[in-house]
């Protein structure tokens, strides 16, 4: 399957700075990524979509002025929290699919390997 | 997209078949059947999915009822790397253009004992 890369891998930070999440697709185009938080013992929960040249759209309750996402290229999404605090404190993972092309099923999503923001 | 009942856990023996049951009863006709699983600490990983046929890869079988209302993610000789949380997922199918996201629920934890 496709690869998609996240990094850094884990990252800790002060409280009040801020820190930015690369999500990339390897070896393909995705015109779409999705980040997801995930809490301990908990599910994923999808905070938003990444659409490439466009505002990212964002589910209900995540703040867009604090998990600002940018969406530049085909191959690139980046998540920065800004003003992290403890309880941003979480696993966030990406997710990136295929740029449909010719109308055909665009079928599976391929995840990132996730990054532990850890706020201190 | 239709929500999905999952046990929340279960046990398999090494070198055993592991049965992953899901119960979606209000899936539509234009949703499809995927599963997910995530290892501790890592991205989730796609293994499988379907619409109303039963499906085989290198992975896993899925068995999806003829009233599609549930369907089974078959392990055929579980090992000690499979143990993971296994999330059941429907969604409509995207012909493209779409922005389909994959909402997980709460999974099945699945530990494969030695």
């Amino acid at each position: 399957g496709a690869v998609v890369s996240q990094h850094p891998s884990w990252v800790i930070c002060k409280s009040g700075t801020s820190v930015k999440i690369e999500c990339r697709s390897l070896d393909f185009q995705a015109t779409t990524m999705f980040w997801y938080r995930q809490f301990p013992k908990q599910s994923l929960m999808l905070m938003a979509t990444s659409n490439e040249g466009s505002k990212a759209t964002y589910e209900q309750g995540v703040e867009k002025d604090k998990f600002l996402i940018n969406h530049a290229s085909l191959t690139l999404s980046t998540l920065t929290v800004t003003s992290a605090h403890p309880e941003d404190s979480s696993f966030y993972i990406c997710s990136a699919r295929e740029a449909p092309t010719g109308g055909g099923l665009n079928t599976e999503a391929f995840f990132g390997q996730g990054t532990r923001l850890t706020v201190v | 997209d239709a929500k999905t009942t999952q046990p929340p856990s279960m046990d398999c023996a090494e070198g055993r078949a592991a049965n992953l049951p899901c119960n979606h009863s209000t899936i539509s006709g234009n949703e499809y059947v995927y599963w997910y699983r995530q290892i501790h600490s890592q991205g989730p990983q796609y293994i499988i999915h379907g619409l109303k046929n039963n499906e085989t890869n290198e992975m896993a079988s899925l068995i999806i009822t003829e009233d599609r209302k549930s369907s089974t993610l078959i392990l055929p000789h579980a090992t000690l790397r499979d143990t993971a949380v296994y999330y059941c997922i429907v969604r409509v199918a995207d012909y493209g253009g779409a922005t389909n996201k994959l909402i997980f629920g709460t999974g099945t934890l699945l530990a494969v004992q030695p």
